[in-house]
């Protein structure tokens, strides 16, 4: 079946500091991809997403391209502020269900 | 307009008791979903409804669990005689079915059996 391997972590930074977190895929179809964020308190939000390959994905400074042919969607943020603060999960969407990534926490210290 | 909503946002239960866990999503969705959030397990898909039927239950874990949705609105998760290990943040999420629509999810309820 469909599933998702992303870095653990827990993950922790300096402000402006680059920040990567890794993410590969196993599906037999062509799936779209997608990073959440869970900031602490709040509810699960899309951070952004890519339906087919090559296309990147970005929001609030972030980005991840589709990259098919090493099955990959790793995020990127060149610096991150405290306020990213968060747990992220990759995900994949192959129909109509998404399956997760075990989610990394990510600090980010003043 | 309002987001999915859950209720309640918490609950504690004694094991062995039965507990509903209800999901509002948002209007005009007819998609719902059912997730679980644990520690070690990650996030879960449990279970998915197309307007009230369920064509996909595959990811509920066992038979003490059981979903409806009714109206192509409200879902009601219930879990009988809850164990230790059903201790979880449940989330629900809705979206418009068809074509590449996003899942919105709700805030969750978080299940504590003691």
């Amino acid at each position: 079946g469909d599933s998702v391997t992303q870095m653990e972590g827990p993950v922790t930074l300096s402000e402006e500091a680059f920040l990567t977190i890794n993410c590969t895929y196993t599906a037999t179809g062509y799936p779209s991809l997608f990073w959440y964020v869970q900031y602490p308190g709040e509810g699960l939000q899309l951070l952004l997403k890519a339906t087919k390959a090559d296309d990147k994905g970005s929001n609030k400074g972030f980005e991840a391209t589709y990259r098919k042919e090493t099955t990959s969607f790793h995020l990127e943020k060149g610096s991150v502020q405290v306020s990213d603060s968060a747990v992220y999960f990759c995900a994949l969407r192959d129909d109509y269900k998404l399956s997760f990534g075990a989610g990394t926490t990510v600090t980010v210290r003043a | 307009g309002a987001g999915v909503s859950q209720s309640p946002s918490n609950k504690v239960t004694e094991k062995g008791k039965d507990v509903e866990l209800r999901c509002d999503p948002i209007s005009g969705h007819t998609a719902l979903y059912w997730y679980r959030q644990s520690l070690g397990q990650g996030l879960e898909f449990l279970i998915y409804f197309q307007g009230n039927s369920a064509p996909d239950k595959s990811g509920l874990p066992s038979d003490r669990f059981s979903a409806e949705r009714t109206g192509g609105s409200v879902s009601t998760l219930t879990i009988q005689r809850t164990q230790q290990e059903d201790s979880a943040v449940y989330l629900c999420a809705s979206r418009i079915a068809g074509g590449r629509s996003e899942q919105y999810f709700g805030p969750g309820t978080r299940l504590t059996v003691t």
